[in-house]
Order: structure tokens, then sequence, then C-alpha cells
């Protein structure tokens, strides 16, 4: 149980295009997801806290109007990079989170590779 | 500013062996202390979580150690494999549901 998808695994794009990432919870519902960004060999940065049927929570620095997430259901959300740039580069990773009790789990999905020209 | 911190930032331990990675916190309001295990190129997957409330936590070779007076939680990897060999990251459950998480320790298993 606990599974966590994301789609695609690995988009190259050109500079100035748009990037979609789907982040889905397979066998479970979450009302709250998150998206994070990787850098190779760092931890993992949290970018934002997506609640479904609400607007987003950005972590300082992140901009929302270049990383657009919409959490469309209990099992879907999305983060769009618009007009994306060489820097915006990187491993992006979502996780859904279940509550048992007084516990919060995150679960993560795959990640998506994301390359710009 | 990390507010967990964890060591060492890589290790190298004998196939057989005991791998142990060390993390600390300042934030008390921290409840849920879980493990994640990273291959390159995938997403963390959980390994083991503790509540505060409780001192240790054994599954199979894996076993939380949990300090709370010292605000410090150790991993210990028994009988370490090669397919252990992976990054391995602490993390903290902040009051927002949020996750802290330590630097990460890249554990390589010798054969």
């Amino acid at each position: 149980g606990a599974v966590v998808s994301q789609h695609p695994s690995r988009v190259i794009c050109k500079s100035g295009t748009s990037v979609k990432i789907e982040c889905r919870s397979l066998d479970f519902q979450a009302t709250t997801m998150f998206w994070y960004r990787q850098f190779p060999k760092k931890s993992l940065m949290l970018m934002a806290t997506s609640n479904e049927g609400s607007k987003a929570t950005y972590e300082q620095g992140v901009e929302k109007d270049k990383f657009l997430i919409n959490h469309a259901s209990l099992t879907l959300s999305t983060l769009t990079v618009t007009s994306a740039h060489p820097e915006d580069s990187s491993f992006y990773i979502c996780s859904a989170s279940v509550r048992s009790g007084r516990t919060d789990t995150q679960y993560f999905g795959p990640g998506t590779r994301l390359t710009v020209l | 500013q990390q507010q967990v911190k964890q060591s060492p930032q890589s290790l190298i331990v004998q196939k057989g062996g005991i791998s142990i990675i060390n993390c600390a916190y300042e934030n008390t309001a921290f409840d849920y202390f879980p493990w994640y295990q990273q291959f390159p190129g995938k997403g963390p997957a959980l390994l083991i979580a503790i509540r505060p409330d409780v001192s240790e936590k054994k599954e199979g070779r894996f076993t939380i150690s949990f300090n709370k007076s010292a605000k410090q939680f150790s991993l210990h990897i028994m009988d370490s494999q090669p397919g252990d060999s992976a990054t391995y990251f602490c993390a903290a459950t902040d009051s927002w549901g949020k996750l802290q998480f330590g630097a990460g320790t890249q554990v390589v298993v010798t054969p």
C-alpha cells in the first residue's frame, strides 16, 4: 500500500516552454501533497505544500508564478514549470501524506528528471 | 538552516558489518522521526520511523534508537549487505506536517 506515482519520469524540453508533472496517490487518498526539488548529492528541498481544493503554500524563495501547483482531487496534484530555463533543470519529487492516529507519514513518488536545454 | 543535523556525510562498511548514522535536532515540537532510503535516480522510500515516546524500534536489520533528552536519534543497519548501499536521510515532522530532512548519508557496503 501507499504507492505514489509520478509522470513523466524524464522530460527534456526547450528553454521557454512549460512542463507539467503529475503526482498520483494510487491506493489511498491524500489531502496533502508536497513538492520537492533535489540537486545532485543534496537533500530534498521543499518547494510547496498542496492541499486538495485550495491554493498551494509555497516555501520562501520559491516563485509561485513559475511553479504552478494544482491539487484537483484527493489523488492528483500537478506541478507546472512555466517558461522553463536551464537553471530549472533538476530532480522533482512529490510526496503524499497519510494520517494514522496522530502521525502524518509522507510517501514519495519515484521522481521526475527535468532537463531544460 | 538545517533543523536536523545528520552525520556522517558518508561511510563505508564491509558486508556483514554495522552501519550507524546519527541525527540531532533542536525543535522539541518535532513529533515523528522517519528514516528514508534513496537509491540513485529514485524517490526516497520510507524505511522505518519512530515517535518520541519510544526509545527504540526494530524492523528486521534496521533499528532506530531515540534519546529524547539529548534530542538525538540514530539508525543502525545490522549485517549490512551490498544492496543496502544507498543514501539515507533522517527527518523530523513538524507541527504543520512538513518534513525537515537531514543532509543525508551515503552508505557504501563493500563485498
